[in-house]
């Protein structure tokens, strides 16, 4: 199972919103709507952001919405602070009942 | 609050063995499925395992499929990963992850813990 798509790099400034995106096929993203987004700061593990492609977890911000187009997801994050600088995974569960990531996404907040 | 907390991590030399645990708390652990999650050093999450919560059903990626074994012992709200014939490609953070029920995705994560490969 190939890795998810996602950019490499985002950036924005305070105040700004920014969306990544997440690009797998339609036996994964696009076949399923189990789509989950992580964030990992510096050293620490990954906080789940959103599930089933568009709910948030109680205690994450709605400053962090998730979508989903056909073979592709997208996490958007509003009013960017700087607590949000980290990295950004998606997820999907495939149709071979594993799960693949993508292959991660470095958010900067200028 | 939820807690899971690994251990059992270290260095070790090719093709021998090692077994992680996590141990869980506050929450019904008999009740979830859980996973272990891996993250080689300067690299992205890659799913490894997963376990049901009775422990009755079990997969395992490509990768470790034949060398790896989850388990779970629910008497000791203890996870399990036993790692046989280890390899440098190997190395990596191991999560202990639960998973959120019925939605398929990775709730909460231990802090992890660091398996090195090496001769």
């Amino acid at each position: 199972q190939s890795a998810l798509t996602q950019p490499a790099s985002v950036s924005g400034s305070p105040g700004q919103s920014i969306t990544i995106s997440c690009t797998g096929t339609s036996s994964d993203v696009g076949g399923y709507n189990y789509v989950s987004w992580y964030q990992q700061s510096p050293g620490k593990a990954p906080k789940l952001i959103i599930y089933e492609v568009t709910n948030r977890p109680s205690g994450v911000s709605n400053r962090f919405s998730g979508s989903k187009s056909g073979n592709t997801a997208s996490l958007t994050i509003s009013g960017l602070q700087a607590e949000d600088e980290a990295d950004y995974y998606c997820s999907s569960h495939t149709s071979r009942t594993t799960w693949v990531f993508g292959g991660g996404t470095k958010l900067t907040v200028l | 609050q939820v807690q899971v907390v690994e251990s059992g991590g270290g260095v070790v030399q090719p093709g021998r063995s090692l077994r992680l645990s996590c141990a869980a708390s506050g929450f019904t652990f008999s009740s979830h499925y859980m996973h272990w999650v891996r993250q080689a050093p300067g690299k992205g999450l890659e799913w490894v395992a997963i376990i049901s919560f009775d422990g009755s059903y079990t997969l395992h990626a490509d990768p470790v499929k034949g060398r790896f074994t989850i388990s779970r012992d629910n008497s000791k709200n203890t996870l399990y990963l036993q790692m046989n014939s280890l390899r440098p490609e190997d190395t990596a953070v191991y999560y202990c992850v639960k998973d959120r029920s019925n939605a398929w995705s990775f709730d909460y994560w231990g802090q992890g813990t660091q398996v090195i490969v090496s001769s």
